[in-house]
C-alpha cells in the first residue's frame, strides 16, 4: 500500500531537549515535504527536498533541521525546540510535475 | 509569491444540498491543484487532482473545475452526506519549485 508513515503520532517533550520526527515513504517519490499546521494559519511548508542531498527552506525553516540521505527517508530535526513550535506537522510526498501529493498522519507535537 | 484564497471559511448545509467550494489564486504559472479533504486532527486525502491542461476533474459525487487564467477553481458536491462534513483544502502546485501552496480551507459542516 502506497503510503507516507510519520512516528511519533503524538509527542510531549520540554524546552531545549532535542528531538527528531520521522518520514518515510514507499512509492520512490524524489519530492518530499515538511509542513507544520496551526489554526488559523493554515498549512505552512517547513522543508523541503527535491531529491536525495537536496533540500531547502520553505516559508517558516527557522529552528528545524531536515537531511535527506535515502531517498524513503526525510527526517525532522528540533534542536532545541521552543513552546512556539508546538503545532501539528505533516510530511508529504509526490514525484512531481502532475502527480497527486501523499501525506502522513501527522505528528502532533507539544513543547511544554 | 503565491496567494490561495478560499471561501468560504466555513459553510454548514442540509443533507442532500448540492454545494459550491471555491478557491482563488494569484499566480497561474501552475503544474495542476489538488483538492484535499482533512478530517479533525487527521491527515490529509487528496480527492481530485486537476493538470493546468484540463478544465475539470470528476470522482463520483465531486467534481473538480480549473480556470488557470483567472486563478480561479471549484469543487462541487454533489447530494451531499453527513460523511462529507471536513475541511476542504485548495493547493496549487507551483511550476518554479513544484511547491504546493495551501488555502487555509473551507470547514463544511452537513446537518442530517
Amino acid at each position: 500500500e502506497a503510503q507516507v508513515t510519520q512516528n511519533p503520532r503524538y509527542l510531549i517533550t520540554v524546552t531545549g531537549k532535542k528531538l527528531t520526527v520521522t518520514c518515510s515513504q514507499n512509492m520512490n517519490h524524489e519530492y518530499m515535504s515538511w509542513y507544520r499546521q496551526d489554526p488559523g494559519l493554515g498549512l505552512r511548508q517547513i522543508y523541503y527536498s527535491m531529491n536525495v542531498e537536496v533540500t531547502d527552506k520553505g516559508d517558516v525553516p527557522e529552528g528545524y533541521k531536515v537531511s535527506r540521505k535515502e531517498k524513503r527517508n526525510f527526517p525532522l530535526i528540533l534542536e532545541s525546540p521552543s513552546p512556539n513550535q508546538t503545532s501539528l506537522y505533516f510530511c508529504a510526498s509526490h514525484t512531481g510535475m502532475n502527480t497527486e501529493a501523499f501525506f502522513g498522519q501527522g505528528t502532533r507535537l507539544t513543547v511544554v | 509569491k503565491q496567494e490561495v484564497t478560499q471561501i468560504p471559511a466555513a459553510l454548514s448545509v442540509p443533507e442532500g444540498e448540492n454545494l459550491v467550494l471555491n478557491c482563488s489564486f494569484t499566480d497561474s504559472a501552475i503544474y495542476n491543484l489538488q483538492w484535499f479533504r482533512q478530517d479533525p486532527g487527521k491527515g490529509l486525502t487528496s480527492l481530485l487532482l486537476i493538470q493546468s491542461s484540463q478544465r475539470e476533474q470528476t470522482s463520483g459525487r465531486l467534481n473538480a473545475s480549473l480556470d488557470k487564467s483567472s486563478g480561479r477553481s471549484t469543487l462541487y458536491i454533489a447530494a451531499s452526506q453527513p460523511g462529507d462534513s471536513a475541511t476542504y483544502l485548495c493547493a496549487p502546485d507551483m511550476n518554479r519549485d513544484d511547491k504546493i501552496i495551501f488555502g487555509k480551507g473551507t470547514r463544511l459542516h452537513i446537518l442530517p
